[in-house]
């Protein structure tokens, strides 16, 4: 089982360039989410989905794009990096999107570097 | 206010000592997690709970749903439990799908 794949692990980008951050699960969850990890501060929700073709707004989406065309793809896009968008960020991914939900899977985590 | 808050923030520890790592939160919920987070950056599940108590090995998770309260254990801490700990609520309100985190607790086990 390759659980939650994400890729890459390691980007550096300028200022204003864009780019995705790709994930992937093969566990069939509805639900799939983005969150972002800076130094001092707990993990921060970017963007959810809980399906194909459902998105939603974290707490922090400004600069991001996400998009559900299938059950096991939730790519993050930057649209013109910051160097505010300098992070750890992490897919994660869970059965179930209502009240009953399962234990949380996380991808290994993509470190950015926006000069 | 956080949302969720957990004490301590840091914490050393020798071997064999028996830790404990607490995590108050504000709202109700419907699920609270327990991750660890290796030195590496990576991130994978402890525990899942909504009631009473869960083991696995050596760790112990508790949850007061009254007192809005959980309790994370190690007995018999080890190097290798040297990590970040971190609790996440799901709230049984408003949108069931998001999590809040709190920031974690550095837990250092010396040999």
């Amino acid at each position: 089982n390759a659980g939650v794949t994400q890729t890459p692990k390691f980007q550096v980008l300028k200022t204003g360039q864009s780019m995705t951050l790709q994930c992937a699960q093969d566990m069939n969850h509805e639900y799939m989410s983005w969150y972002r990890q800076d130094p001092g501060m707990g993990l921060r929700l970017i963007h959810y989905s809980v399906g194909a073709g459902i998105t939603d707004q974290g707490e922090v989406p400004n600069g991001y794009n996400v998009s559900r065309s299938t059950t096991e793809d939730f790519p993050l896009r930057l649209l013109s990096a910051a160097p505010s968008q300098t992070s750890v960020y992490f897919c994660a991914s869970s059965y179930g999107t209502g009240v009953v939900t399962g234990e949380l899977f996380f991808g290994e985590g993509s470190r950015l570097t926006v000069l | 206010k956080n949302e969720v808050e957990q004490s301590p923030q840091n914490l050393t520890a020798q071997e064999g000592e028996f830790i404990t790592i607490n995590c108050s939160y504000s709202v109700g919920i419907s699920a609270l997690h327990w991750l660890q987070q290796h030195p590496g950056g990576g991130i994978v599940s402890l525990f899942m709970l909504s009631s009473g108590k869960k083991k696995h090995g050596r760790l112990i998770a508790t949850i007061n749903i009254q007192e809005k309260h959980s309790s994370l254990h190690i007995t018999a801490s080890h190097p290798r439990d040297s990590a970040v700990y971190i609790c996440a609520v799901r709230s049984s309100s408003g949108s069931a799908r998001q999590l809040t985190f709190g920031s974690g607790t550095q837990l250092t086990v010396l040999p």
